[in-house]
């Protein structure tokens, strides 16, 4: 069965850090991958996703993802993080069997 | 908006109780999702329904079980509930086709005492 692996339980940045979130799956065929956020006291949103195409994916709010086949990542990038970024990240894989599978999640705490 | 509905969004039981947790997916959605979040266990996948029919089964307890009906909606029953149940229930739900997103409902806090 497929799993995602989210390396971080929880990181600690100061704004305008740069942030880089780890995420590793275990399926050999196609995927779709995806990156979610969770605002305190929300529900997950979509930031982004890859289908196919270019491997480095623009999101929402300045985020990007860049899915590397060979080391079957998409790590999750923000170049200068805000206070307004704390929240909790969820990396998903599903596959073609329509199985979506979330990460344990990343929890980012951004200092002001 | 996700438009994925839940209701309700809060519940207070006692222990031992039975409780129904509802989900209506957003229209032309096939797929729903189930998810349980809690601070100690993080985002747990419970089990997922396409078009009616179980598809995918995660940590769900025997104490737990859910349907999808022939309308799409879905409930999850939480059975013979203790303390360590509380927690937030998420449905979500997608196309159910190859590339899909999943979209989240607000989730129903559940709190057993």
């Amino acid at each position: 069965a497929q799993s995602v692996s989210q390396h971080n339980h929880h990181v600690i940045l100061s704004e305008a850090a740069s942030l880089e979130l780890g995420c590793n799956y275990s399926y050999g065929g196609t995927v779709n991958l995806f990156w979610y956020v969770q605002y305190p006291g929300q529900h997950l949103q979509l930031l982004l996703k890859y289908f196919s195409g270019d491997p480095l994916v623009k999101g929402i709010k300045g985020f990007e993802a860049e899915f590397i086949k060979s080391k079957f990542s998409f790590n999750l990038r923000k170049p200068s993080v805000q206070w307004s970024d704390t929240a909790e990240y969820f990396c998903a894989v599903n596959a073609h069997d329509n199985d979506m599978r979330f990460g344990a999640g990343t929890r980012l705490t951004v200092k002001p | 908006d996700s438009g994925v509905t839940q209701t309700p969004k809060h519940l207070i039981t006692a222990t031992g109780q039975r409780v129904t947790l509802r989900c209506s997916p957003r229209s032309g959605d096939l797929s729903v999702y189930w998810y349980q979040q809690s601070l100690d266990q993080g985002l747990q996948f419970l089990i997922q329904y396409y078009n009616g029919e179980e598809r995918a089964k995660g940590n769900i307890l025997e104490r737990f079980s859910a349907q999808q009906f022939p309308d799409l909606h879905s409930e999850l029953n939480l059975s013979s509930l203790e303390l360590g149940d509380s927690a937030l229930y998420f449905c979500a739900s997608s196309a159910g086709q190859g590339s899909s997103e999943a979209f989240f409902g607000q989730g129903t806090r559940l709190t057993v005492v």
